[in-house]
This record gives structure tokens, sequence and C-alpha cells, in this order.
């Protein structure tokens, strides 16, 4: 159980254009995502907390108008880049708490985003 | 804001030597703390995980330390073996909403 499932796994665009990724649990309910920003070798930086039924909460310094997020079901958070640019670029992996409520996290795959 | 710091960035040992990954927190509220294992192009996976009501707590080859009043963790690896090669994250979690903050990470090598 606690199954995170994350599409797409890679993306390519170009600057100026906006892209969504899902994030979904797929064997139990996740009232809360969150969403991760990983650099190469680098660690992984909360970039908000994704909330059923209620806003976001972003961390300090991450825009809440370029990374839109939206956790409309139980089983679905998405994040949207939008206006994306270059620096942009970036490997974005989601997580959610499972079931259990022990506060372990289980990721999705990941999505590498390359803005050119 | 909260903090965990990580240390070492890289580390490079001998098969069959012991590994040792130690953390700091700034969060006196912190009451979890997992640590997680990631290989190369997966995701990270938790792998062993402590509360602040123990002090030390082991799993096979794999045992974590933690002193609340320094506000001090380790991992600690014994019997390294290469498939251990990877990158470790520590991490410390709040009360309410499960908030995860993660250390810079810790690349290990473990050399056959």
């Amino acid at each position: 159980g606690a199954v995170v499932s994350q599409h797409p796994s890679w993306v390519i665009c170009k600057s100026g254009t906006s892209v969504k990724i899902e994030c979904r649990s797929l064997d139990f309910q996740a009232t809360t995502m969150f969403w991760y920003r990983q650099f190469p070798k680098q660690s992984l930086m909360l970039m908000a907390t994704s909330n059923e039924g209620s806003k976001a909460t972003y961390e300090q310094g991450v825009e809440k108008d370029k990374f839109l997020i939206n956790h409309a079901s139980l089983t679905l958070s998405t994040l949207t880049v939008t206006s994306a640019h270059p620096e942009d670029s970036s490997f974005y992996i989601c997580s959610a708490t499972g079931p259990a409520g022990t506060g372990e996290l289980f990721f999705g795959e990941g999505s590498r985003l390359t803005v050119l | 804001g909260e903090n965990v710091e990580q240390h070492p960035s890289t580390l490079s040992v001998q098969e069959g030597d012991s590994a040792v990954i130690k953390c700091t927190y700034s969060d006196s509220a912190s009451n979890y703390f997992p640590w997680y294992k990631q290989e190369l192009g997966k995701r990270p996976q938790l792998i062993i995980d402590i509360r602040s009501n123990v002090g030390e707590k082991k799993d096979q080859r794999i045992a974590v330390t933690l002193n609340k009043t320094a506000k001090h963790f380790s991992l600690h690896i014994t019997e390294t073996q290469p498939e251990d090669s990877a990158v470790y994250f520590c991490a410390a979690v709040g009360t309410g909403g499960f908030k995860t903050i993660f250390g810079a990470g810790t690349r290990l090598f473990v050399k056959a």
C-alpha cells in the first residue's frame, strides 16, 4: 500500500509556456501532499504543502503565482509551473504521508522539467 | 525557519567498513526523524526512523541514535556493501501536518 504516482516523468517545454504535473495517491486517500524541488546533487527543497479542498501553504521564497497547486480531490494534487523559464528547469517530486499516519513520506517518481 | 544540517556531504568507505552520517535540527518541536535512501534515478525511500521518545533504534545493519537535548541524530551503517551506495537524507518532522524538512544529503560510496 501507499503508492504515489507522478506524471509526466519528464517534460520539455518552450520558455513562456505552462506545464502541469500530476501527483496521485493510488491506493489511499491523501488529504495532504507535499511538493519538493530537487536540483542536481542537492537536497529536497520543500516548495509547498498541498491541502485537499483548501489553499496550498507555500514555503518562504516560493512564488505562489508561479507554482500553482491544486488539490481538488483526496487522490490528486497538481502543480502547474506557469510561464516557465529556463531557471525553472529542475526535478519536481511530490509525496504524501501514508494511511497509517506515521509521518513516513511516500514519493512519486518525480518529474524532470526542462525549459528551453 | 526550520533547518536541518547534514554532514558529511560525501562519504567513501571500503566494503565491510562502517559509515556514519550526522544531522542537527533547529526546531525543538520536531518529534520524528526519518532517514531516506535515494538511489540514482529513483525516488527516496524510508530506511529507518526514530521518534523523540526513543534514544536509539536498530534494524539489522542500520541504526539511528537521537540526542534531543543537543538536537543531534545520526545514522550508522555497519558492514557496508556496494548496494548501500546511494544518497542518504536525514529529515526532521514537526508536530501536526507532517511537514518534513530534509538535510542536504550524503552521497555514500562503498568500494568493493
